[in-house]
């Protein structure tokens, strides 16, 4: 079955500090990859997708590129700041024969990131 | 335009007893989603309609049951509550078919309902 795997968490670092959060997954065919942030007391918001391999997402300074190779889609930003705080998933979902996705993600486990001023 | 509604945002159950909680989606959208999330088991998906019809179903027991209405308004329904339940419940939007969104599996995420189970 599909599986997404995050990196371990949580991640604290400060202000401007550099962020990779890891993000490898399983599946078969062709999944729609997907970052979405949840930040505290509120629901899931997509912050980034890509729906085939060699596409980069981005949005709001953070980028994921789909790596097929290395079946990866790690998230980075080149400058974290105190409001990036709040708990990232990586999911993904299949197309199906239709080439239309419907409402069924897998997640990861979810990566905690605080920044410190 | 108006998010993703969730009623109640917070409840505290016994257990055995029952629970029904409402989602009302993004206007237009036509497909709800539910998801479970706690600490331990993360996100998972509990079910989707579209049409008033369940397409996909996560690996619940049937004490989880859920239905959609023909305004697309959706209600997740749990029977014999368990300590176990206890959670965030998470409904989640989307356009749904027919007609493919921009961004497959985008979804639009409600705040939760919060279930305790004592």
């Amino acid at each position: 079955g599909n599986s997404v795997t995050q990196m371990e968490g949580p991640v604290t670092l400060s202000e401007e500090a550099f962020l990779t959060i890891n993000c490898t997954y399983t599946a078969t065919g062709y999944p729609s990859l997907f970052w979405y942030v949840q930040y505290p007391g509120e629901g899931l918001q997509l912050l980034l997708k890509a729906t085939k391999a060699d596409d980069k997402g981005s949005n709001k300074g953070f980028e994921a590129t789909y790596r097929k190779e290395t079946t990866s889609f790690h998230l980075e930003k080149g400058s974290v700041q105190v409001s990036d705080s709040a708990v990232y998933f990586c999911a993904l979902t299949r197309r199906n024969a239709g080439g239309t996705s419907y409402g069924k993600l897998t997640f990861g486990q979810g990566t905690i990131l605080t920044v410190h001023p | 335009k108006a998010g993703v509604t969730q009623t109640p945002r917070y409840l505290i159950k016994t257990r055995g007893q029952q629970v029904t909680l409402s989602c009302s989606p993004i206007s237009g959208h036509r497909s709800v989603s539910w998801y479970q999330q706690t600490p331990g088991q993360g996100l998972q998906f509990l079910f989707e309609y579209f049409s008033e019809t369940q397409r996909n179903k996560g690996n619940f027991p049937g004490r989880f049951s859920g239905r959609q209405f023909s305004n697309s308004r959706s209600e997740m329904n749990v029977s014999t509550l368990e300590l176990g339940d206890s959670a965030l419940y998470l409904c989640a939007s989307s356009l749904g078919p027919p007609r493919p969104q921009l961004v497959t599996g985008e979804l639009f995420f409600g705040e939760g309902s919060r279930l305790t189970v004592l």
